[in-house]
């Protein structure tokens, strides 16, 4: 089965600590996605990125960053974590070309909590 | 900007009840078009989609027509189930860069009562 693995599924954290948020794919994919997932706002692109050491802003990047020092592995950074941070942060990857070109994969997503 | 406009939820139905969920896009070019589906606790997974105008996609039972005269992409399905109670979300893709991101509507939440 392929898979998006994303490290925790719950986290709880205080303000002004740094978080990481851990995602590997298995799928040999090119691209990877960060997006936050809020009650009434959908999904909201943060970064993204479609080569090893390569990343681009999405919609939403204030108060991110991310890494990419590997292909399969595609990590969110929060810097100094702010309540307004509490969110699910889901992790997608997708290939370029072929019959599957926009199609995303998701992992089961990391419920954050920012006190 | 791109954008998605689908229906606001909850969408409350008994079980065997016909299914529409609205979704309207607006966007340059040709994108293509996406329903993924959240169920409880879960990541999204792709339901089905369409790559270009009148194609139509279609899986476990659901379907939607991309039509481009009205830029639509209504999700249907004749007869629901309780299992299918979860939460839709409309995309699209704007396929103009090889790497496709996705941008998605607000999502549709689906319960389906026995």
């Amino acid at each position: 089965d392929v898979k998006v693995t994303q490290s925790s599924r719950y986290l709880v954290k205080r303000t002004g600590e740094k978080v990481f948020l851990e995602c590997v794919q298995d799928m040999d994919h090119e691209n990877m996605f960060w997006y936050r997932q809020d009650p009434g706002l959908g999904l909201r692109l943060i970064y993204f990125s479609y080569d090893v050491k390569m990343k681009e802003k999405g919609d939403i990047p204030e108060g991110y960053s991310v890494s990419r020092e590997k292909k399969e592995r595609f990590s969110l950074i929060l810097e100094s974590a702010s309540t307004n941070q509490t969110s699910m942060y889901l992790c997608a990857s997708s290939t370029t070309g072929g019959s599957n070109t926009g199609e995303l994969f998701f992992g089961e997503g990391s419920r954050l909590t920012v006190l | 900007g791109d954008s998605v406009t689908q229906m606001e939820g909850p969408v409350t139905l008994s079980e065997e009840a016909f299914l529409t969920i609205n979704c309207t896009y607006t966007a340059t070019g040709y994108p293509s078009l996406f329903w993924y589906v959240q169920y409880p606790g879960e990541g999204l997974q792709l339901l089905l989609k369409a790559t270009k105008a009148d194609d139509k996609g279609s899986n476990k039972g659901f379907e939607a027509t991309y039509r481009k005269e009205t830029t639509s992409f209504h999700l249907e399905k004749g007869s629901v189930q309780v299992s299918d109670s979860a939460v839709y979300f409309c995309a699209l893709s704007d396929g103009s860069s090889g790497y496709s991101t996705l941008t998605f509507g607000k999502g549709t939440m689906l319960l389906v009562s026995p």
